[in-house]
């Protein structure tokens, strides 16, 4: 069974701290992989997107990959109350390149502690 | 600004009565997708269509139907819905092939009385 897994949560982190969230995901071929915010009753928002191995860094944000692990994981650097969401890990997994869907995983909940 | 626009924002119905969700993007965006999110769930992908070719998921139950008129517009229409029909309905789009970004509307909460 292709998937993608995630830690429920929900995961605490004191403000100004680093949270760390991590997802695995089970089809070695993905080659697409994003992190969405979604806050309570409200729809996915893009945080990042990522396709090569490393790092990648956009403000407090930094996703790292490792494909051969399969893994991804998003890293926030001084946590504020407002980062306190579900972020969704969402993988490209398929039968075969340009037939892929994306699959989410079913998000941890994060909660920041002023 | 682009974006993803859907109406209405709360909608609800009674068992059995249908109901007709809509998106609306000014992204230009080739793919539109229908998602069904239901509470700590990940977002299900219902069906989605590719400039006007439509795919459907294989468990997506006969009651949803979809219809894309123009690049801009895409409905969900449920057709006889149930409790379990309850959701959220995330509509997404994506300038190209099915892996590429995907941008979400704010979403439709669907009650069933």
């Amino acid at each position: 069974q292709k998937e993608v897994e995630q830690n429920s949560g929900p995961l605490s982190v004191p403000e100004g701290a680093i949270a760390s969230l991590n997802c695995t995901y089970s089809d070695r071929g993905s080659q697409s992989f994003f992190w969405y915010r979604q806050y309570s009753g409200k729809s996915p928002e893009l945080i990042m997107s990522i396709y090569s191995n490393g790092d990648k860094e956009d403000g407090r944000f930094t996703a790292q990959l490792n494909k051969a692990s399969q893994y991804v994981s998003l890293l926030i650097r001084d946590s504020q109350p407002s980062d306190s969401a579900t972020y969704l890990c969402a993988v490209n997994i398929g039968p075969y390149f340009g037939n892929e869907k994306l699959t989410f995983g079913t998000g941890t909940r994060l909660t920041i502690i002023p | 600004d682009a974006m993803v626009i859907q109406n209405p924002r709360y909608q609800v119905t009674q068992f059995g009565k249908p109901v007709t969700l809509s998106c609306s993007q000014t992204l230009n965006h080739n793919v539109m997708y229908w998602y069904q999110q239901k509470s700590s769930q990940a977002p299900k992908l219902l069906f989605h269509y590719y400039d006007k070719d439509f795919n459907n998921e294989a468990d997506t139950p006969d009651n949803f139907q979809s219809r894309r008129p123009n690049t801009s517009f895409c409905f969900l229409d449920i057709r006889s819905p149930g409790l379990g029909d309850a959701a959220m309905y995330l509509c997404a789009t994506s300038r190209d092939r099915e892996a590429d970004t995907q941008y979400f509307g704010p979403g439709t909460r669907l009650t069933v009385l």
